[in-house]
């Protein structure tokens, strides 16, 4: 069974604070994803790693960094957080060549 | 900006009933076709999928309808049971390189009563 895992389930954090989401997986996956979810918005990617130390842009990376050291890791960083960046942020990860994105089980962070 | 747009947006259904939900799609480039369910406090997981070659696709209870000439595409859920009651995703995908880019719809919440 494929497992992602996310640092934390729930973060309180204030503005202006730098904050870092982690992600693992276990499956030996290429490919890791960071999505954040809004109600009424849906899953919108934010940044995506095909390769270890690669990174792309996805449709809303503004306002955020990542970084992939390792292959099974995965990290999106808030370099100064604003209370716009509340948000449930999702991880996942995909097997090259296959289609499947298996979820971790979501950061609920809240920016005060 | 690629967009699937999805409604409704909410959808009460009694058990035993069928649940709809319907996407649309702009993008013809788009080849593949997954629907996700989520749980409350889980992570989206792989429902059911479909490839644009195909205009049905039944899994138990669940079938995807796909119409390429409209660029739209369903979700049906026979026989709606109150352990459907999740929000449902419905997306799109092309591959680039070695990576499927997924551009997901805004969600269906589905509640099915007793």
């Amino acid at each position: 069974d494929v497992k992602v895992t996310q640092s934390s389930r729930y973060l309180v954090k204030r503005t202006g604070e730098k904050v870092f989401l982690e992600c693992v997986q276990d499956m030996d996956h290429e490919n890791m994803f960071w999505y954040r979810q809004d109600p009424g918005l849906g899953l919108r990617l934010i940044y995506f790693s095909y390769d270890v130390k690669m990174k792309e842009k996805g449709d809303i990376p503004e306002g955020y960094s990542v970084s992939r050291e390792k292959k099974e890791r995965f990290s999106l960083i808030l370099e100064s957080a604003s209370t716009n960046q509340t948000s449930m942020y999702l991880c996942a990860s995909t097997d090259r060549g296959t289609d499947t994105q298996y979820f971790g089980p979501g950061t609920r962070l809240t920016v005060l | 900006q690629q967009q699937v747009k999805q409604s409704p947006q909410s959808l009460i259904v009694q058990k035993g009933g069928i649940s709809i939900i319907n996407c649309a799609y702009e993008n013809t480039a788009f080849d593949y076709f997954p629907w996700y369910q989520q749980f409350p406090g889980k992570g989206p997981a792989l429902l059911i999928a479909i490839r644009p070659d195909v205009s049905e696709k039944k899994e138990g209870r669940f079938t995807i309808s796909f119409n390429k000439s409209a660029k739209q595409f369903s979700l049906h859920i026979m026989d709606s049971q109150p352990g459907d009651s999740a929000t449902y995703f419905c997306a799109a995908s092309l591959r680039s390189g070695g990576y499927q880019k997924v551009t997901f719809g805004t969600g269906t919440k589905l509640q099915v009563i007793p």
